[in-house]
């Protein structure tokens, strides 16, 4: 039983540019989060979907958008790319919103140059 | 936003020690999770209280739920190589679909 899939696991960009990152839920799991880690700290909520619509909202800006795939996969994109962008990011897949079990990709670790 | 500050940062023990490590927060939980990262992967759900007081243990790993639900507590016995990785506090407010984590406690275990 695959876990959650992330692509890709690295990237590297320059800034200003976009940036796509992909995420595959767990088999069984509708409910995809996306988390920001920066390097020597705990992960940040970004924004979470279900049924193909956004359904909270962390504190980032407009740049950090979604989409949710009928199904369930989830794509994070990120815009007019910044050096303090330069994090792990992480999708976790969940049965529900609000369920407090996660379950976390490896990550797709993005460097901005 | 909420603020989850976790102490020790770090920790060096010899293996076969206990290891005790905690979580506090500026505001109140009503989930507090424990969670582990190795290196190159994303965290992994260890333990899950939901209720002040609780005290849960999953093997070696036993957990505790404050009273005053702003903070958390995880006891690891007998250390064993590979309880090596960074141990993450998460808490979740009623209502909210996310989890806030801490700073992170990274153990290091010398054989």
């Amino acid at each position: 039983d695959a876990g959650v899939t992330q692509s890709p696991t690295h990237l590297i960009k320059t800034r200003g540019q976009q940036v796509t990152l992909r995420c595959s839920p767990k088999s069984g799991h509708d409910t995809v989060s996306w988390y920001q880690q920066a390097l020597g700290q705990g992960p940040q909520f970004i924004f979470q979907y279900y049924e193909e619509e956004e359904r909270q909202r962390g504190n980032f800006p407009d740049r950090f958008s979604g989409h949710q795939f009928p199904n369930y996969s989830s794509e994070l994109n990120v815009n007019a790319l910044l050096l303090g962008d330069s994090a792990l990011y992480l999708c976790a897949s969940s049965s529900r919103p609000g369920a407090n079990v996660l379950t976390f990709g490896a990550g797709s670790r993005l460097t901005v140059l | 936003g909420q603020q989850l500050n976790q102490s020790p940062q770090s920790m060096f023990i010899q293996e076969g020690e206990d290891v005790s490590m905690n979580c506090t927060s500026s505001s109140i939980f009503n989930t507090w999770l424990w969670y582990k990262q190795d290196p190159g992967e994303g965290p992994v759900l260890l333990i899950a209280l939901y209720k002040a007081g609780e005290l849960t243990s999953n093997g070696r790993l036993t957990a505790q739920f404050g009273i005053t639900r702003k903070d958390s507590f995880l006891n690891i016995s007998a250390s064993i190589p590979s309880d090596v990785g960074i141990y993450f506090c998460a808490g979740q407010t009623v209502g909210a679909n996310n989890l806030f984590f801490g700073t992170g406690t990274r153990l290091t275990v010398i054989p």
